[in-house]
């Protein structure tokens, strides 16, 4: 699976937009780009993954580029409660029960810090 | 929906011991579960992946002898740390995927986690 860089941290206004870039210049293309983020002492949550389109959901939005090397992860409207590790990763996405191809392999992350 | 459950929470075992980590998918059936582990300030390190009725999987580095993994059910995986040192001391999450109606293969849902402390 590509390899993927992003920001160790961020600050981010509570109400403002959080944007969390990331790089995956190495990206094939059957990669898809996931994002999970890690409240402190908690279990990963899925946040949102896409492929080449830019996707929306209720938790946030995604944008990759053309070239797809890279993509931001759009939080509209940030709150406390977004503080968190946002982990940014990309891996081959198969429809089929087989587990090899479809591991997580986290990286650093950015921790995003929202402050009052 | 897709929720996953993880038991104890929280353990706290002597030195030398073996302990045991439940994993529940509680609304859907798990045909793949993963086993992390994860040291303060660190990232998640993926340990296993292990398919219903099947052996897991160890990444390179992890011992299959020290955390023994079984995936015996669609609904229930377990990790068993043997002979617990100070060392094993990590926050332990799981993860599952699998099918339910209305849900992707290939999201991964990941458990509250486990924090082992060996004494």
């Amino acid at each position: 699976d590509a390899k993927t860089t992003q920001p160790p941290s961020m600050d981010c206004a509570e109400g403002r937009a959080a944007n969390l870039p990331c790089n995956h210049s190495t990206i094939s293309g059957n990669e898809y780009v996931y994002w999970y983020r890690q409240i402190h002492s908690q279990g990963p949550q899925y946040i949102i993954h896409g492929l080449k389109n830019n996707e929306t959901n209720e938790m946030a939005s995604l944008i990759i580029t053309e070239d797809r090397k890279s993509s931001t992860l759009i939080l509209p409207h940030a709150t406390l409660r977004d503080t968190a590790v946002y982990y940014c990763i990309v891996r081959v996405s198969l429809l089929s029960f087989s587990g090899g191809y479809n591991k997580l392999i986290f990286g650093a992350g950015t921790r995003l810090a929202v402050h009052p | 929906g897709a929720v996953v459950s993880q038991h104890p929470s929280r353990v706290i075992c002597k030195s030398g011991t073996s302990v045991k980590i439940e994993c529940r998918s509680l609304d859907f059936q798990a045909t793949t579960m993963f086993w992390y582990r994860q040291f303060p300030k660190q990232s998640l390190m993926l340990m296993a992946t292990s398919n219903e009725g099947s052996k897991a999987t160890y990444e390179q580095g992890v011992e299959k002898d020290k955390f023994l993994i079984n995936h015996a059910s669609l609904t229930l995986s377990t990790l068993t740390v043997t002979s617990a040192h100070p060392e094993d001391s990590s926050f332990y999450i799981c993860s599952a995927r699998g099918v339910t109606s209305g849900m992707s293969y290939n999201e991964q849902f990941f458990g509250p986690g486990t924090r082992l402390t060996v004494l």
